[in-house]
């Protein structure tokens, strides 16, 4: 049981250039979000989504764009990457019933230069 | 509408006890707790749905006090194995989450 895939583990972005962090999950959940995570500002919500076709603006949505492909699947998209996006990328998903957790992935390194 | 979580860092010894606790501007439908260890992905430990709830997980309880629009994380005892970031999560509307800055515990034998 995989639960939540995050791919890649790691990767080194130059200033401008573009790319998409993957998210899938196998455990039929209805919710799912990116956070990124920088020291001593916590887990901050970039985007989520309550359903397949649904996305919402979380607290720092600039410069990101978010795809939920289907209910397995929810890419995050940087269009032209800053050293500011330097983070730890984390995926998450929840099945969207009240009483549930969120799990997470285990996490994305990206480092703009 | 991230929650404000303090402390911001606290170190224990084994054995003693600690409180962290969570606030929110905005109503919260629930209120999740986790804990990450360094260089891994967090990990749930307890969810507090209804207002004037308390949950316990071992030695670990948390409280939600609906009207003040706040939790808190009771850790008794504490182990070595309890270090770790917490994090609170509030729920303000459909199916989002947002997650606290976080609070450090270390516990020193």
């Amino acid at each position: 049981n995989a639960g939540v895939t995050q791919t890649p583990k790691f990767q080194v972005l130059k200033t401008g250039q573009s790319m998409t962090l993957q998210c899938a999950q196998d455990m039929n959940h209805n919710s799912m979000y990116w956070y990124r995570q920088d020291p001593g500002m916590g887990l901050r919500l970039i985007y989520y989504s309550a359903s397949e076709g649904t996305t919402d603006k979380g607290e720092v949505p600039n410069g990101y764009n978010v795809s939920r492909l289907n209910k397995r699947e929810f890419s995050l998209r940087l269009e032209s990457a800053a050293p500011s996006q330097t983070s730890v990328y984390f995926c998450a998903s929840a099945s969207g019933r009240q009483n549930t957790e969120a799990f997470f992935g285990q996490g994305t390194r990206l480092t703009v230069v | 509408q991230q929650p404000v979580q303090s402390p911001q860092a606290v170190i224990l010894r084994e054995g003693e006890d600690a409180v962290i606790n969570c606030s929110s501007s905005k109503a919260l439908y629930s209120v999740h707790w986790y804990r990450q260890k360094h260089g891994e992905a967090p990990v749930f430990l307890m969810i507090l749905l209804k207002g004037g709830e308390q949950k316990g997980h071992d030695k670990i309880s948390a409280s939600f006090n609906e009207k003040k629009q706040q939790s808190s994380l009771y850790l008794t005892a504490s182990q070595l194995s309890y270090s770790g970031t917490y994090f609170c999560g509030t729920v303000t509307g459909a199916n989002n989450l947002f997650f606290g800055t976080g609070t450090r515990l270390t516990v020193i034998p």
